[in-house]
């Protein structure tokens, strides 16, 4: 077990639909990474916050939307969702000591499942 | 943009034997390359990792070495297990102004037979 925790674990939902995937960092840890894996395309970086604040993107679309809070923890929201949009949706943690370096190990939380049918 | 290409995608050995997977990258401002490895429903995790100014690290079986000439970045393992079995990814991070951006390769599903 990482530390890292994620909700819901599966998710089912229509095209057109809006989700929203919650992500929980390891105590203390500032970082929070968000990461699609799909068949596909392979294991994706979406975007990267620290303490609250968006620092870095990756290839997330438009519809698609995150935040961290002030507790830290992070959403990532989906809309206008797409078939393709299915994916094992992952978030990572690291401690963010050194203002969120990339040399921190990330840890991994368990991933949401997403269909989109 | 940004690419990491990694070789070769599957790659079968006989426990005991040694394995290497390739990854090689586009963007000379990569500076941190991580390995992962990912078993089948599980989430990854990383195994080794490496930085820019470094062109070898070991760990007990497991060693990366990078080329930064050549932009390109290696995982040896020696002595396989059957635990050993799962999909391995490289990624190369940059260091943005303010964050990290990162490029995963698209995996090497390794098969230890015993």
């Amino acid at each position: 077990d990482s530390g890292v925790t994620q909700t819901p674990k599966h998710l089912i939902t229509a095209t057109g639909q809006r989700v929203t995937l919650r992500c929980s960092p390891r105590s203390g840890d500032l970082s929070v990474y968000w990461y699609q894996q799909s068949l596909d395309q392979g294991l994706q970086f979406l975007i990267h916050y620290y303490n609250g604040e968006e620092r870095a993107k990756g290839n997330i679309l438009e519809r698609f939307s995150a935040q961290q809070f002030p507790d830290l923890h992070s959403e990532l929201n989906l809309s206008s969702l797409e078939l393709g949009d299915s994916a094992l949706y992952f978030c990572a943690s690291s401690a963010g000591l050194a203002g969120g370096s990339p040399q921190e190990t990330q840890y991994f939380g368990p991933g949401t499942r997403l269909l989109v049918l | 943009g940004e690419n990491v290409e990694q070789h070769p995608s599957t790659l079968s050995v006989q426990e005991g034997d040694s394995a290497v997977i390739k990854c090689t990258y586009s963007d000379s401002a990569s500076n941190y390359f991580p390995w992962y490895k990912q078993e089948l429903g599980k989430r990854p995790q990383l195994i080794i990792d490496i930085r820019s100014n470094v062109g070898e690290k070991k760990d007990q079986r497991i060693a990366v070495t990078l080329n930064k000439t050549a932009k390109h970045f290696s995982l040896h393992i020696t002595e396989t297990q059957p635990e050993d079995s799962a999909v391995y990814f490289c990624a190369a991070i940059k260091t943005m102004e303010y964050g990290n951006k990162l490029v995963f390769g698209a995996g090497t599903i390794l098969r230890v037979k015993s």
